[in-house]
């Protein structure tokens, strides 16, 4: 059964940093691209980052373009994503999935992040 | 950017009954929609993909169908566990871009 845990959410200050991890289990990591999804507390899904299966290639959405950074090692089968320069309207669960452009993707339960004076 | 505009937003329904979504892209994404249903406090969970094809383990009163610009989700026989928001996800063209999403609802 595919799992991800995601860790390393938490409560940080307007233009602060904070990385996210998503440790995966129950499928051949490197065999898969990777996402990580978004959602504000109340809101709509938005897919903010992925990367390819050997982290050759990253993509980002132009809401975050520049300030995030997404990651791999798949020889401790994990994904990360490094925040910077964080703004109010980063609060969100982050979703760390397996995949990006083929099938569906499959999600971990998620970690909360919430930016705040 | 390809837009997914998903209707209605929301949705009320009695036991039973069947009810459909529909979900419209801003260019052609051929079959590549993929359908998730999420309860209130846990991850979305894939429910259709490739626009018609149900995954694993989900019951068969789900349905999509679909291709192109136009795609529908069908609940034949609406169950109490049934409520939940739904949203429909193309990945045809990066950035992967999702519906605004239904909130159903139970009368």
């Amino acid at each position: 059964e595919v799992h991800l845990v995601e860790s390393g959410g938490g409560v940080v200050r307007p233009g602060g940093s904070l990385r996210l991890s998503c440790a995966a289990s129950g499928f051949t990591f490197d065999d898969y691209a990777m996402s990580w999804v978004r959602q504000a507390p109340g809101k709509g899904l938005e897919w903010i980052s992925g990367i390819n299966w050997n982290g050759g290639s990253s993509r980002y959405a132009d809401s975050v373009k520049g300030r995030f950074t997404i990651s791999r090692d798949n020889a401790k089968k994990s994904l990360y994503l490094q925040l910077s320069s964080l703004r109010a309207e980063d609060t969100a669960f982050y979703y760390c999935a397996r995949g990006l452009r083929s099938g569906p993707l499959v999600w971990g339960h998620g970690t909360l992040v919430t930016v705040s004076s | 950017d390809i837009q997914m505009t998903q209707s209605p937003s929301s949705l009320s329904a009695s036991v039973g009954d069947s009810v459909t979504i529909t979900c419209q892209a801003s260019q052609d994404i051929s079959k590549y929609l993929n359908w998730y249903q999420q309860k209130l406090g846990t991850a979305p969970k894939v429910l259709i993909y490739d626009a018609s094809k149900l995954e694993r383990g989900v019951p068969s009163r789900f349905s999509g169908s679909g291709s192109g610009t136009y795609f529908t989700f069908t609940i034949s026989s609406l169950q109490p566990e049934d409520i939940a928001t739904y949203y429909c996800q193309q990945y045809d063209t990066l950035p992967i871009t999702f519906g605004q999403g239904t909130r159903l609802e139970i009368k």
